[in-house]
C-alpha cells in the first residue's frame, strides 16, 4: 500500500525552461511534506518543505503548490539547469507521528 | 560539522551472515530513521526511532532489528543475511517535524 505516489519515473526538460514534479497521496491525514534531491552515490538533500497550512512555498528557483482536495503536490524548478538533473523523492507524515514516507522517485534530466 | 555518519560504506555478505551497519549524528536531534533505496522502489522505511529509548517498524521491516543506543546512535543489524537485503542503506535525523538530514549510504551486496 503505496501512501506517497510519484507516478512519472523520469521528466527531461530544456535548460532554461520549467520543470513540474508530480507527487500524490493517499493517507488524508498526512500533513507535513518535503521535497528531497539526490545524486548518484550520495546521500539526498533537502530541497523545500510544505504544511498542510498554507498551499504554497517558495524558496529561490523552487516553489511547491500543495492541493489538499486533490490529494496532491507538485515541485516547480524555474528555470531548471542542467544541475538540477538528479532524481526527486516526495515525503509525508502526519501530526503526532515521526514516521516519514517516500515516493519512489522521479528522475529529472536537464538538457542544455 | 559532521552530520548523519554511517560506516561502513561498502560492504559485502555471504548468505547468512550478519553485520551491523552504524550511525551516529551530531546535531542532537531527537528522531533517526534508517531507509532502504532499491532501483524503481524508491526509498522505503526499515525502522525509525522517534527518542531514545524507542524503536518503530516503517514499511519494510523484516529481517532486520534496530537499536537506539543513545541520543546520537542508531544502528542496523541484519542478523541473517540475504541477497534480496542487497540495497543502499541511508541513515537520517531530524528534529521533531522538521527536515531530514541524510548519511552518504552503505552500499551492501549479499551474495
Amino acid at each position: 500500500d503505496q501512501q506517497v505516489k510519484q507516478n512519472s519515473p523520469s521528466l527531461s526538460v530544456q535548460e532554461g525552461r520549467i520543470s513540474i514534479l508530480n507527487c500524490d497521496y493517499t493517507n488524508s491525514m498526512f500533513d507535513y511534506f518535503l521535497w528531497y534531491k539526490k545524486y548518484p552515490a550520495e546521500g539526498p538533500t533537502f530541497l523545500i518543505s510544505i504544511s498542510s497550512i498554507k498551499d504554497k512555498n517558495e524558496d529561490g528557483r523552487f516553489t511547491v503548490f500543495l492541493n489538499k482536495s486533490a490529494k496532491h503536490l507538485s515541485l516547480h524548478i524555474v528555470p531548471s539547469q542542467p544541475g538540477d538533473s538528479a532524481v526527486y523523492f516526495c515525503a509525508a507524515s502526519r501530526g503526532g507521528s515521526e514516521k516519514l514516507v517516500f515516493g519512489k522517485g522521479t528522475k529529472l534530466t536537464v538538457n542544455p | 560539522n559532521a552530520g548523519v555518519t554511517q560506516t561502513p560504506k561498502f560492504q559485502v555478505l555471504k548468505t547468512g551472515q550478519s553485520m551491523t551497519l552504524q550511525c551516529a549524528q551530531d546535531m542532537n536531534h531527537n528522531s533517526m530513521y534508517w531507509y532502504r533505496q532499491d532501483p524503481g522502489m524508491g526509498l522505503r522505511l526499515i525502522y525509525y526511532s522517534a527518542s531514545e529509548g524507542t524503536t518503530d517498524k516503517g514499511e519494510v521491516p523484516n529481517g532486520y532489528n534496530v537499536s537506539r543506543l543513545n541520543k546520537r546512535e542508531f544502528s542496523l543489524r541484519l542478523e541473517s543475511a540475504a541477497p534480496s537485503q542487497t540495497s543502499v542503506y541511508f541513515c537520517a535525523s531530524r528534529r521533531i517535524r522538521e527536515k531530514l538530514f541524510f548519511g552518504s549510504g552503505t552500499q551492501l551486496s549479499v551474495l
